[in-house]
């Protein structure tokens, strides 16, 4: 089973503030990072799926990076807001076409 | 709007009981998945399938079987629910990008 790691398991940010988390995966046999934001009572919903080392990308306040040669991605997340309250998932794709899942990052932003 | 959907929310069954979980995808996707999720284990995969009749077995499939007679199905069975099976279980579809779909999930309580 490979190991796909996330840090922190749970953070507690002040609305307003910047933040970020780590996903640590296996740096051989890379093909993609998944990143997805879950909900609560929701499905996981992707946000990006990354492919080539030192892709970044964006979608609004939520921007990620990706290291394939040291096997890490982070999520940053700009000027949180409550909505921003979610469980972040990473998924590492070897390339089989399965995703192996990190445990979370489980985000509450404080009002 | 893409959509995956599952079955039941929520789902009470005894011990012993044969349990079908059941997955449609409206996508033409033919890679799908069934996960569970608990707790500090994040999601782990239990089968997956990439084709109809076709199946494999993810990390976990101890205890389930699948079936995937049409496409757009793919079915979770628990031949014998057992109280170790009380978890949330997600079904996923996944397109030429990897992009994974999810289903709302089922909360099964095994009693």
């Amino acid at each position: 089973i490979l190991n796909v790691e996330q840090s922190p398991q749970s953070l507690h940010v002040q609305e307003g503030d910047s933040t970020n988390f780590t996903c640590s995966f296996p740096s051989s046999n890379f093909y993609a990072l998944h990143w997805y934001r879950w909900e609560t009572a929701k499905s996981p919903e992707a946000l990006f799926v990354m492919t080539l080392n030192g892709d970044e990308k964006k979608k609004g306040r939520i921007s990620a990076t990706l290291n394939t040669k040291e096997g890490y991605s982070y999520l940053y997340i700009k000027g949180s807001q409550p909505e921003d309250s979610a469980t972040y998932l990473c998924a590492f794709l070897k390339g089989n076409e399965k995703l192996t899942f990190g445990t979370g990052t489980r985000l509450t932003i404080i009002p | 709007d893409v959509k995956v959907t599952q079955s039941s929310r929520y789902l009470v069954k005894r011990t012993g009981e044969k349990v079908f979980l059941e997955c449609v995808q409206d996508m033409d996707h033919e890679n799908m998945f069934w996960y569970r999720q608990d707790p500090g284990l994040g999601l782990r995969l239990i089968y997956f399938s990439y084709d109809v009749k076709m199946k494999e077995k993810g990390d976990i499939p101890e205890g389930y079987s699948v079936s995937r007679e049409k496409k757009e199905r793919f079915s979770l069975i628990l031949e014998s629910a057992s109280t170790n099976q009380t978890s949330m279980y997600l079904c996923a579809s996944i397109s030429s990008t990897y992009e994974q779909f999810f289903g709302p999930g089922t909360r099964l309580t095994v009693l």
